[in-house]
């Protein structure tokens, strides 16, 4: 069935670190992809998209490339800060219809 | 511009009392509304969508239940809630082919 898998959390690191959060998905056709984000006590809130295969979406220093040939969405950081700890969500949407599917998340925290 | 609006956001309530959660939605037209949970330490999972009026479809089997009355509202009941009830859940909204917007949560506590 169509699925979104990421990493297990929960993720540490300390400021200034790279970061890497893993996301891969099935699906049948050709999905549009996005990272959530969520601080404490609230909603989600869109971090960034890609609608295509090869599409880069970025966001406060955050990237993620959609890359067709691996199924993949994985979420970067160059150097991470302390306000960047929250659950971050992988999910995908099918076109036109309307699932919309998330990933478990994955916690970080970054330590000062 | 479109908004979502959630309530309530906290909210404790007993074992076996009814349960009425209430999301709206202003500045767009026939959205596909969702109601999701978040059990504590665990990911989302969809319980509800609707794609119109009167439309529900359910993804989970259990003492829940939604309703469309109104094309930007949307309502998450129960006549008897379990300890296992106990969530924080999240309503949202989408076009067809865009991202999904959330509202704030309601953090319900059964006890």
């Amino acid at each position: 069935g169509n699925s979104v898998t990421q990493m297990e959390g929960p993720v540490t690191l300390s400021e200034e670190a790279f970061l890497t959060i893993n996301c891969t998905y099935t699906a049948t056709g050709y999905p549009s992809l996005f990272w959530y984000v969520q601080y404490p006590g609230e909603g989600l809130q869109l971090l960034l998209k890609a609608t295509k295969a090869d599409d880069k979406g970025s966001n406060k220093g955050f990237e993620a490339t959609y890359r067709k040939e691996t199924t993949s969405f994985h979420l970067e950081k160059g150097s991470v800060q302390v306000s960047d700890s929250a659950v971050y969500f992988c999910a995908r949407a099918e076109g036109q219809g309307f699932s919309f599917i998330f990933g478990k998340g994955t916690r970080l925290l970054v330590k000062p | 511009s479109q908004t979502i609006h959630q309530w309530p956001a906290t909210l404790v309530q007993p074992v076996g009392s009814p349960l009425s959660l209430e999301c709206t939605v202003e500045g767009t037209s026939n959205p596909n509304l969702y109601w999701y949970r978040q059990a504590a330490g665990r990911g989302l999972q969809l319980l509800f969508y609707s794609v119109g009026i009167g439309q529900i479809s359910s993804e989970v089997p259990q003492n829940l239940s939604a309703s469309r009355p109104q094309d930007r509202q949307f309502i998450l009941s129960s006549k008897k809630l379990l300890l296992s009830d106990s969530g924080f859940y999240l309503c949202a909204w989408r076009q067809a082919g865009t991202e999904a917007f959330f509202g704030q949560g309601t953090r319900l506590t059964v006890v």
